[in-house]
């Protein structure tokens, strides 16, 4: 059974730094796009950056470019986004999700999500 | 950026009648060499995660009932519950995997009459 349990969310300062991290079991994880969405509170779904399948390449939203690094550790199965430079406006909760196999394919499974709040 | 829009931003519908939602994309997400299109429907009910429901635009997502169907091409697409059912009760999401940002479309909430 796929699983993606997502932790690392929690109360920061504007300007603050976070690390998520989506620990990936129930498939082979070095095979698929893997991807970062969030969801501000009451609001709609966000993409926020995906980590593309071959060659390590990695994709942003305007929104976070330059303040978001996505990265993965293939032995440990697990995903990471590095959050720097936060603002208010980051607020949400942030799902991990596996792609059905390459970047420009849908995601077929979704963690719980962890919530980050950017709050003076 | 492509720009996803969708209508209406709420619909009521009896139990059993049918629920049509409708997403547009503001470019061409038909990919031709492949004659795919990048278009994905999600369901999210309250307080979970968004679940796959139809991708490729018209495919059914592993387990999705059969009352759920998606058509459309290029820049127009429908999502129908052909027989709404009360656990139907969610916001749907249409969201382009054509080129990135991946953006999604901004909801629509289905509810019962």
């Amino acid at each position: 059974e796929v699983q993606l349990l997502e932790s690392g969310g929690g109360l920061v300062q504007p300007g603050g730094s976070l690390r998520l991290s989506c620990a990936a079991s129930g498939f082979t994880f070095n095979r698929y796009a893997m991807t970062w969405v969030r969801q501000a509170p009451g609001k709609g779904l966000e993409w926020v950056s995906t980590f593309g399948d071959t060659g390590g390449s990695t994709y942003y939203a305007d929104s976070v470019k330059g303040r978001f690094t996505i990265s993965r550790d293939n032995s440990k199965n697990t995903l990471y986004l590095q959050m720097n430079s936060l603002r208010v406006e980051d607020t949400a909760v942030y799902y991990c999700a596996k792609a059905t196999l390459g970047t420009n394919t849908p995601a077929d499974c979704w963690g719980q999500g962890t919530l980050v709040t950017v709050s003076s | 950026d492509i720009v996803m829009t969708q209508s209406p931003d709420s619909l009521a519908v009896s139990l059993g009648e049918r629920a049509t939602i409708n997403c547009k994309s503001s470019q061409n997400i038909l990919y031709s060499s492949n004659n795919k299109n990048y278009l994905v429907w999600y369901q999210q009910k309250p307080g979970q995660p968004p679940k796959l429901l139809i991708y490729w635009a018209s495919t059914r997502g592993s387990g999705v009932p059969d009352r759920f169907s998606g058509s459309g091409s290029g820049t127009d697409f429908t999502l129908t519950i052909s027989s709404l059912q009360a656990e139907d009760v969610a916001v749907y999401y249409c969201q382009q995997y054509y080129t990135t940002p991946f953006t999604f479309g901004p909801g629509t909430k289905v509810h019962i009459k």
